[in-house]
This record gives C-alpha cells, structure tokens and sequence, in this order.
C-alpha cells in the first residue's frame, strides 16, 4: 500500500519478554519517527530518524527501548524485559522533508499488550 | 517549555449541529507549526491541516473550518453540519522550527449521534 505500514497489529507478550515492533514508511519518506500512545492519551515523541541516523532519542523512556533504521527504510523499535507499564499502542510516522514542519503521516500502530 | 492544551474531552452532538473543538498551545518560538489530527476508532492518526506562525489566515475546506489567533495562542477547529463519521478523537499538536517531535494535546473525543 502507499501508507505507512506497522507490524503487528497486537502483540501480547509476559512480562520480562522482549518484543521487536516493525515500521515500514511511505517510500522516499526521509523522516521517521516513533510515538507512544497511553489508553486516553495523545501520543508522546519517542525517536527520531533522518533516513538511518538516528537524530534524536531523548522521548525514549528507559535504555531498555532500542529504535534502529539500518538502511534508512523500514524501522525497528525493540522494547527488552517488558514490564507493564509498557502497554501502549505504538504509532510510526514517516514525513517526506527535514524536521518536524512536514506533515506526518501516521501507520495503524501496534497495540502492546503486556501480562 | 511546548505544550498543547485541549480542554474539552469529550463532546457529543447531533447530526447537523455544528461543533468547535478548542486547543490552546505555549511556546517561545516564534516560528512554529500546528497541526490537527483525526483518530477513528481504526487508530490510524489522519492528518487534517498544518498551519505555520506567520501565517493567521483562516481557512475553510469543505465542512472544515481552522480558527488561527496568536493572540490568544488558540487553533481552533469547527466542523459544520457535523455527520456520524466526524465521530473520532481529535488532535492538536505543535511543532517547533528547531524540533523535530509533535506534541500533542490530550484529544478530544467527538460524538455524533444521528
């Protein structure tokens, strides 16, 4: 399809599994970004890449989440020794130009669930 | 110190009533981006409009409606004759020159019943 595309769609995992979650952006999007949604929430910024650098991490909320882009395409956002509190739905965003004044365009997430 | 601000959370209408979602927003830049956003139930964050600092003019795209004041740090948004599939949460979101995130307000869910 021509959107972005996240994968899964749910994922439910124990507690103290690690989870990998996939992002694949709109082709020829530059930027990527990463976003955390709670129950009742906007989404919160989590990273950032312009094509395979990774710009920015500081919304990531502990060393145990890990983004990566090696090739500047499709992303990978890891999350290691899931606690609860990482239940959340995880949205992936891709916008054609550098920095945030392009519009970003959002996939369907990928709703964690962790037991 | 960003942030978005949208009051109301919850707001339920009847087809054809026309609805103003609020949002007010804090930034010291002085050039900055503000965006809206739908999210039906679907999840899939849709994009609605983008308007910059310098640019105040009010702008209308079908039943769509944007309310830009700096004076008032305010972006609002008015749906006209709302329809049940206006029925969504709602985003506002900011962004600065020098940034790179959205931050977004809370949302506000919209009701409509037919």
């Amino acid at each position: 399809g021509a959107g972005v595309s996240q994968s899964p769609r749910y994922k439910v995992a124990k507690r103290g599994q690690d989870v990998a979650l996939r992002c694949d952006p709109i082709s020829g999007h530059v930027s990527l970004f990463w976003y955390q949604q709670a129950l009742g929430q906007g989404p919160e910024f989590l990273t950032y890449f312009q094509n395979e650098a990774q710009l920015d991490k500081s919304g990531l909320p502990s060393d145990r989440f890990f983004a990566e882009r090696p090739e500047g395409s499709v992303s990978t956002l890891k999350i290691q020794r899931t606690q609860q509190e990482d239940s959340a739905v995880y949205l992936c965003a891709s916008s054609l130009g550098l920095g945030s004044n392009q519009p970003q365009h959002f996939g369907d997430g990928t709703r964690l669930s962790i037991l | 110190a960003q942030k978005v601000t949208q009051a109301q959370t919850e707001i339920s209408v009847v087809e054809k009533e026309d609805v103003t979602l609020d949002c007010v927003y804090e930034t010291r830049d002085t050039t900055y981006y503000l965006f809206w956003y739908k999210q039906p139930p679907s999840g899939e964050l849709v994009f609605l409009i983008r308007r910059n600092s310098f640019d105040e003019q009010n702008e209308i795209s079908g039943r769509y409606s944007w309310n830009f004041q700096k004076s008032t740090s305010s972006f609002n948004f008015t749906i006209t004759a709302s329809q049940v599939v206006d029925s969504a949460v709602y985003f506002c979101a900011l962004s600065e020159e020098a940034g790179t995130a959205l931050i977004f307000g809370k949302g506000t869910t919209l009701s409509v019943s037919s």
